[in-house]
């Protein structure tokens, strides 16, 4: 069993539509989570860094950390065609190590 | 301020040939880390540098190396490339080492070919 587990899609909504974008985690470790978009040939982009539970709004995204049910999602309002990225989750304890998923493809429909 | 640069963008060798790649931090960045990113296994951590000198390893043969220079540009090595040597080449930096909460920004990165 990998340690992030994160659906590969491709998602496909229309636009302004609400996008939710999931991970989950099997090590109780972590502590520090983030949301990275890639666009095509191109390097991860940081978009949101959280620490722990909770909730973080930043504009039209909102990253949710739940680790009762280690559990973490990124939620995207009014998406645009320019959104069309594939979104990388990331997480790690207080050590060096970051675990990525695979990410996600999203797809936004003009 | 300038991005985390990295270059050459693109490359194509052959079995057996050596690479270098060359990564350029973020003014003021001291640590480096290097990932590998392919699509079946995602992004892998190959290492991390910091003041010239290495502190983590990820799970890769002892063909990936690097080294850091004083000015904290860093260059990772492959020898005697193999097929499965293809992928897309990161370098991320951070003000501090990665084993605090400092957050790292990534380069565009190396698309290395192996033929």
């Amino acid at each position: 069993q990998k340690e992030v587990e994160q659906d590969p899609g491709p998602l496909s909504v229309p636009e302004g539509a609400i996008v939710s974008l999931n991970c989950t985690y099997s090590n109780s470790a972590f502590q520090y989570f983030m949301w990275y978009r890639q666009y095509s040939r191109k390097g991860p982009e940081l978009l949101m860094y959280t620490y722990s539970s909770g909730n973080k709004e930043d504009g039209r995204f909102t990253a949710q950390v739940d680790k009762s049910s280690k559990y973490i999602s990124l939620f995207i309002r009014d998406s645009q065609p320019s959104d069309s990225a594939t979104y990388l989750c990331a997480m790690k304890a207080g050590t060096y190590k970051y675990i990525f998923g695979t990410g996600t493809r999203l797809k936004v429909l003009a | 301020k300038a991005g985390v640069t990295q270059t050459p963008r693109y490359l194509i060798k052959t079995r057996g040939q050596q690479v270098t790649l060359s990564c350029s931090p973020i003014s003021g960045h001291r640590s480096v880390s290097w990932y590998q990113q392919t699509p079946g296994q995602g992004l892998q951590f190959l290492f991390e540098y910091f003041s010239e000198t290495q502190r983590n390893k990820g799970n890769f043969p002892g063909r990936f190396s690097g080294r850091q220079f004083s000015n904290s540009r860093s260059e990772m090595n492959v020898s005697t490339l193999e097929l499965g040597d293809s992928a897309l080449y990161l370098c991320a930096s951070s003000l501090e080492p990665l084993s605090s909460t400092d957050t790292q920004y990534f380069g565009p990165g190396t698309r290395l070919t192996v033929l």
